[in-house]
């Protein structure tokens, strides 16, 4: 099957700064697409969506977007705070299909 | 309002012995999936269920592995005879409606299956 990549498996931050995180996806019919922050030991948790007729979406802090030419989604967290720890998924899916592709993951650290 | 519960959150199993793992979804939700996380992967589907059906298990490995969904009571993921592979994290996620475009899913706290 196709997969959902991530460029950078970690992400080092210094507190305040703002973060980019990264993501490729290959399935060109992928119309919705979801950012999850996973903490240790715990599920994912939704943060943002957007759909694919749209190439920016924003929320508290973070800002989505979405480049269909280059298959190219990033999630940018600004001032990024110590809760922002946690390992970050981008995940695809399609109209009328509820299975979700995950792909491995960013690590982001936030250093104090 | 309570999230999606999963339990046990835990499970220690010897090689050979059945794993029975438990989701209740969210309140109003009646669809499930079931996930599963390998360490340092993304999850990988494996089973969509609504009550008392399964609508596509195609993530599912064909032996060892069932899934279901009774009309009262809990979703349980059963893996018979475990091995070692099995040992992962499986999430559960529910979501009120399944419709174009897919719903948002709301995910549990996940069982950690060790297997010994």
């Amino acid at each position: 099957g196709e997969s959902v990549g991530l460029h950078l498996p970690t992400l080092s931050v210094q507190e305040g700064d703002n973060s980019i995180i990264n993501c490729a996806y290959s399935n060109s019919a992928s119309d919705y697409f979801i950012w999850y922050k996973q903490e240790s030991g715990k599920g994912p948790q939704f943060i943002i969506d957007i759909r694919s007729n749209m190439d920016k979406r924003q929320g508290q802090r973070v800002t989505v977007l979405l480049n269909k030419t280059v298959k190219h989604l990033s999630l940018q967290i600004a001032a990024t705070q110590p809760g922002d720890s946690a390992v970050y998924f981008c995940a695809e899916g399609g109209s009328n299909d509820y299975k979700l592709s995950f792909g491995a993951g960013t690590t982001v650290t936030v250093r104090a | 309002n309570a999230g999606v519960m999963q339990n046990p959150r835990h499970l220690v199993r010897r090689r050979g012995q059945e794993a029975r793992l438990r989701c209740s979804p969210m309140k109003g939700h009646s669809h499930v999936y079931w996930y599963r996380q390998l360490p340092e992967e993304g999850l990988k589907f494996m089973v969509y269920l609504q009550k008392e059906n399964i609508i596509d298990e195609s993530g599912m490995p064909k032996e060892r592995f069932s899934a279901e969904f009774p009309k009262e009571g809990p979703s349980i993921l059963r893996i018979q005879q475990v091995v070692r592979g099995d040992s992962a994290a499986y999430f559960c996620a529910s979501s009120p409606l399944m419709g174009d475009p897919v719903d948002e899913q709301y995910f549990g706290p996940g069982t950690r299956l060790t297997v010994t």
